[in-house]
């Protein structure tokens, strides 16, 4: 079945550096790609949608320059974490759907991020 | 603003029972409506989805229920195992798209 790849799946770094996860969709063409964050005992937020060649539409309250998205190939999107603190850490979630409409949606295992 | 939002933080059940998880849904445009399960240190699983043109959808022992005069949504697991030890979310969506809203999840918890 369809697979959508997150890497790293857990990622330690110090504040005031950026950190880069990697959402992959390794079977399909990916239009779309979701990210979200997760608190523990919380539900996913939804932070920004990424169409592919287009700039990201982020969530009411995401800060784009904080959260910099690229999604420059169908089955590559990237969420770059800048000047990271350690209020940013958190689970970090891709989902991925196809071309056709009604496509299915497809979630990544997640990145655990925590910044010291 | 609109919300999903679930009645129970955490579900206990015996093995062997049926689990019931609800969800109620704030949302009127809504026109589907997703369980996935998510264990801990994963992303969410599909479970089962139903659209709003239906009231009841059945799945490899679970079933959804859709209640749009209420707004309400619910998940049965029959005879529960072990392994369906995780956390439940409905999430919503309209217009076909893939934006989902999902609710705050419920904890269920299996016991031997």
């Amino acid at each position: 079945g369809a697979v959508v790849s997150q890497h790293p799946s857990w990622v330690i770094c110090k504040s005031g550096t950026s950190v880069k996860i990697e959402c992959r969709s390794l079977d399909f063409q990916a239009t779309t790609m979701f990210w979200y964050r997760q608190f523990p005992k919380q539900s996913l937020m939804l932070m920004a949608t990424s169409n592919e060649g287009s700039k990201a539409t982020y969530e009411q309250g995401v800060e784009k320059d904080k959260f910099l998205i690229n999604h420059a190939s169908l089955t590559l999107s990237t969420l770059t974490v800048t000047s990271a603190h350690p209020e940013d850490s958190s689970f970090y979630i891709c989902s991925a759907t196809g071309t056709s409409y009604n496509s299915p949606l497809h979630f990544g295992n997640g990145t655990r991020l925590t910044v010291t | 603003g609109e919300s999903v939002g679930l009645h129970l933080p955490t579900l206990s059940v015996q093995e062997g029972d049926n689990s019931i998880i609800n969800c109620a849904y704030s949302n009127s445009a809504s026109d589907y409506f997703i369980w996935y399960k998510q264990e801990s240190g994963k992303g969410p699983q599909f479970i089962i989805d139903i659209r709003s043109n239906m009231d009841k959808r059945q799945g490899q022992r679970v079933t959804v229920l859709l209640n749009k005069t209420v707004k309400h949504l619910s998940l049965q697991i029959a005879a529960t195992q072990p392994g369906d030890s995780a956390v439940y979310f409905c999430a919503e969506g309209t217009g076909g798209g893939n934006k989902l809203t999902f609710g705050t999840g419920t904890q269920l918890k299996v016991e031997l």
